[in-house]
């Protein structure tokens, strides 16, 4: 079994700001991490991906995120927002097995102010 | 490429009333998904397939059938719609499961049912 918890629903931060959301996983296996991001009216597309190699992942405009196994988290962060970076993002989680699912957590809303 | 398109954009039904979702895509992907999108709740699997002829239920399967005669093609039928599947469904592809592809997301379809 998996699941992902998001902790906070909205973050709200100034441009130029750090961001930080926050993630935490469970599963039974080896998983998978992802950070999807979905701009308002949009579909779904990946920011960035663990799949056991580095543990700090990069992903698309300039955001990052850590695997830490003991903590069982996957935050995501990025050292200074832009107008463009508002939106909702989801981590999501799978097991890494053959055809397995994903898991999404439920969101988190980024509001950033001028 | 026009990646993974779905029609239509936005669909008003009366409950009782049937109708399906259109998927295509044209990456030659071989997993393919639905996911319902309701706020607060993230994005829950509905069904999915790993191929032509072979589909399987996700979370939330109960009022919805899947058949996969192409590669290409994934619609999504409702049987008899109710309000509660008011929602936002997503289509979604990989070239193979989730364990640790991409998942490349369509536009989205806007269910209203009344």
């Amino acid at each position: 079994a998996q699941s992902v918890t998001q902790l906070d629903s909205h973050v709200s931060v100034s441009e130029g700001t750090p961001v930080l959301l926050r993630c935490n996983y469970s599963s039974s296996y080896s998983p998978s991490l992802f950070w999807y991001v979905q701009h308002p009216n949009k579909g779904l597309q990946l920011l960035l991906k663990y799949t056991s190699a580095a543990t700090l992942v990069k992903g698309i405009n300039g955001f990052e995120a850590e695997f830490k196994k003991s903590e069982t988290s996957f935050h995501l962060t990025k050292p200074s927002a832009h107008m463009s970076d508002a939106a909702e993002y989801f981590c999501v989680v799978s097991d890494r097995q053959g055809y397995s699912t994903l898991t999404f957590g439920k969101g988190t809303m980024l509001l950033v102010s001028p | 490429n026009a990646g993974v398109t779905q029609t239509p954009k936005f669909q008003v039904l009366k409950t009782g009333q049937s109708m399906t979702l259109q998927c295509a895509q044209d990456m030659n992907h071989e997993y393919m998904s639905w996911y319902r999108q309701d706020p607060g709740m993230g994005l829950r699997l509905i069904h999915y397939s790993v191929g032509a002829g072979i589909t399987d239920q996700g979370e939330v399967p109960n009022g919805y059938n899947v058949s996969r005669s192409t590669t290409e093609d994934f619609p999504l039928r409702l049987l008899s719609a109710a309000p509660s599947q008011t929602s936002v469904y997503f289509c979604a592809s990989s070239r193979l499961g989730g364990g640790t592809d991409t998942q490349y997301f369509g536009p989205g379809t806007r269910l209203t049912v009344l």
